[in-house]
């Protein structure tokens, strides 16, 4: 299985200060057709996850473009360029170019 | 907009079967080019993926638990399932149905629903 990893753990953030989040695979997420199979989910408090990035840098409808994706092969980065209180929560990466989906382990985003 | 709903017993005991529906409202499950997920997540660890069905009935699972999973679709009453066999607490978790599709595998969620397995 490939692994996910998630750096920081937890982070506090002040309203309006930017925040990164780091994730990185165990094996390259670059498929033969080009795409790169990186995800950015956001579990709210009390809520299911919600998509955020798609294939690394792509924002899914109704996301923010204060959100951010980057990166490639193995290393990825989820920046949020102005926190808002909406933001709190867990963060999620997902790879999905081999069987078994697998996710990184989560980082905590809260507000100072 | 698809909206996925889980629903089934909360309790399970011991070396029974866990089994859930997942229902699909504001889109058909017979649509062509999606796949249908189960994902669960235990208290206090990541998400796992369990496994998909795709509308044409055929089936991944994760390697980890597909000697103990079973998820099928009943195109008439647009809803899919998960069966999972043989249940130790190690299987308590909420549980999660998804949709998604080429672009991407995981977009939709269900809200989730709690499974704990206990005598």
């Amino acid at each position: 299985d490939i692994v996910m990893t998630q750096t920081p753990l937890s982070l506090s953030v002040t309203p309006g200060q930017p925040a990164s989040i780091s994730c990185k695979s165990s094996q390259s997420l670059l498929n033969s057709d080009g795409k790169t199979y990186l995800y950015w989910y956001l579990q709210k408090p009390g809520q299911s996850p919600q998509l955020l990035i798609y294939e690394v840098s792509n924002r899914f409808s109704g996301v923010p473009d204060r959100f951010s994706g980057s990166g490639s092969g193995t290393d990825f980065t989820l920046k949020i360029s102005r926190v808002e209180a909406e933001d709190v929560g867990v963060y999620y990466c997902m790879q999905s170019i081999q069987l078994p989906l697998t996710f990184g382990g989560g980082t905590t985003v809260e507000i100072k | 907009q698809v909206q996925l709903q889980e629903s089934g017993p909360g309790l399970v005991k011991p070396s029974q079967t866990l089994s859930l529906t997942c229902s699909v409202s504001g889109g058909s499950i017979s649509s062509g080019g999606y796949n249908w997920s189960w994902i669960r997540q235990p208290a206090g660890k990541r998400l796992e993926w369990i496994g998909r069905i795709y509308t044409s009935g055929s089936t991944n699972y994760n390697p980890s638990l597909k000697s103990r999973v079973t998820i099928s679709v009943d195109t008439s009453k647009n809803q899919f399932s998960l069966k999972l066999s043989s249940v130790t607490a190690a299987d308590t978790a909420v549980y999660y149905c998804s949709r998604g599709d080429s672009v991407v595998v995981v977009a939709a969620w269900g809200q989730g629903t709690l499974v704990t397995v206990s005598s």
